[in-house]
């Protein structure tokens, strides 16, 4: 059983950098056949996939066209965890973050985080 | 780019059955694209309803079905209750690690 554990401050000031980081246990991150995101949901955008970063021989990182320019998403082998970190802030970017992971077998995430609380704010 | 497409709402009285699509900007869904199902509440952790089409996820009741109609994926709710009134996502298969969510349909059962 796949379980997904995130931490991160639940307040930014608008210009600064949102980050959070996700804790992967009963599977790697760099298993080649899951890929991990970070999506995010608020009322006004419904739930939005930000981003994604997957193992296949070597290490890809996408990224949705909504947040492209200031979003890095990055694997952590050796403590077996990826991270979000989002640049240059504003409200808009005030949401419920969450991390998943979505397997290639069945082709479906299966595994998703509590979700935090990210606002951003001065 | 293809987009995924949803109904943005949709009604149901208590006790009703509705069918909720999921389709393509261009082309038709199939089971190749292993349509999954999520239902979401604001603030809480999507819940997997649906996967590989018609596969019910552990716990979900039967009350919940997917199936491939025309060149759509659907998720249909027999008999719907007061808590289905939330949002529902599908999600296609696009290739390895790569999941595209559709818009979001908003379920409102009254």
């Amino acid at each position: 059983q796949v379980q997904l554990q995130q931490s991160g401050p639940g307040l930014v000031k608008p210009s600064q950098t949102l980050s959070l980081t996700c804790v992967i246990s009963g599977d790697t991150v760099s298993d080649n056949s899951a890929a991990w995101y970070w999506i995010r949901q608020s009322p006004s955008r419904g739930l939005e996939w930000l981003g994604r970063t997957y193992y296949r021989g070597k290490w890809y990182s996408e990224y949705a066209v909504s947040v492209k320019g200031r979003i890095t998403i990055n694997p952590e082998t050796p403590m077996n965890q990826f991270s979000l970190h989002l640049t240059s802030v504003t409200p808009e970017d005030t949401a419920v973050y969450f991390c998943a992971r979505f397997e290639d077998w069945r082709g479906h995430f299966d595994s998703w985080s509590q979700g935090s609380l990210v606002t951003v704010s001065s | 780019q293809t987009v995924v497409t949803q109904e943005p709402s949709f009604s149901v009285s208590p006790g009703g059955t509705v069918t909720l699509t999921c389709g393509l900007s261009s082309g038709s869904v199939s089971t190749s694209y292993y349509p999954s199902w999520y239902q979401q509440t604001p603030g809480q952790a999507p819940r997997t309803l649906i996967y590989s089409t018609n596969t019910r996820s552990s716990g979900v009741p039967d009350r919940f079905s997917g199936s491939i109609l025309g060149n759509k994926a659907a998720l249909t709710i027999t008999g719907a209750q007061a808590d289905d009134d939330s949002d529902y996502y599908c999600v296609l298969y696009m290739g390895s690690g790569i999941g595209v969510f559709g818009g979001g349909t908003k379920l409102t059962v009254l």
